[in-house]
């Protein structure tokens, strides 16, 4: 079975901090992706990589940067949190771009 | 991006009916899924039906796919409390080829 893991559940920081959400898959999937859940909105893609080192923006990429500098691992970036980064974060892979996707249990971040 | 929107967008039945959610679109697409999730927890895949397939069938789910009027359907049989949850269609279009998911349809079943 496909596992996808989340590096915390829960996470409060103070606005202007540096977060990092890392992410890690075990089936050599090509194909990772992080997205942001918010009430009312579904889900948002903040970016996604096909490759080690590549990184496309997704349709929310401001305020985010990301990282994979191995396949199994996919970083997410907050450079300075500020409170509407309050959100519950989903890091998602797949072994092709359109194929089903495995997600992980999410980190639901609190900026204060 | 394309993105699904769901129809609609909470449900309510008791256990043993059947819940019919529906999905539209706007551009042509590669394929379209849809996925379960649970309160609070992440995405599950449900089935994934390409845009030459018309029905497809996975245990008491049945999606339909209807190309001409851009719309999908995911029919959920016989339901039980365990079915509560939220699902969200994710058409995939030709040109991206990244699935783009709606707002989704939270489903509760009463036992």
């Amino acid at each position: 079975d496909v596992k996808v893991t989340q590096s915390s559940r829960y996470l409060v920081k103070r606005t202007g901090e540096k977060v990092f959400l890392e992410c890690v898959q075990d089936m050599d999937h090509e194909n990772m992706f992080w997205y942001r859940q918010d009430p009312g909105l579904g889900l948002r893609l903040i970016y996604f990589s096909y490759d080690v080192k590549m990184k496309e923006k997704g349709d929310i990429p401001e305020g985010y940067s990301v990282s994979r500098e191995k396949k199994e691992r996919f970083s997410l970036i907050l450079e300075s949190a500020s409170t509407n980064q309050t959100s519950m974060y989903l890091c998602a892979s797949s072994l092709r771009a359109n194929h089903e996707q495995y997600f992980g249990p999410g980190t639901r971040l609190t900026v204060t | 991006s394309q993105q699904g929107e769901e129809d609609p967008q909470a449900l309510s039945i008791q256990e043993g009916e059947n819940a019919t959610m529906n999905c539209s679109y706007k551009t042509s697409i590669n394929n379209l899924q849809w996925y379960r999730q649970n309160s609070g927890r992440g995405l599950v895949h449900l089935i994934l039906i390409r845009s030459n397939e018309r029905e497809k069938h996975s245990g008491r789910l049945r999606v339909t796919l209807d190309t001409s009027k851009k719309s999908s359907s995911l029919l959920i049989t016989a339901s039980r409390a365990a079915d509560t949850a939220s699902y969200f269609c994710a058409p995939t279009s030709g040109g991206s080829y990244i699935p783009t998911f709606g707002r989704g349809t939270s489903l509760i079943v009463h036992p």
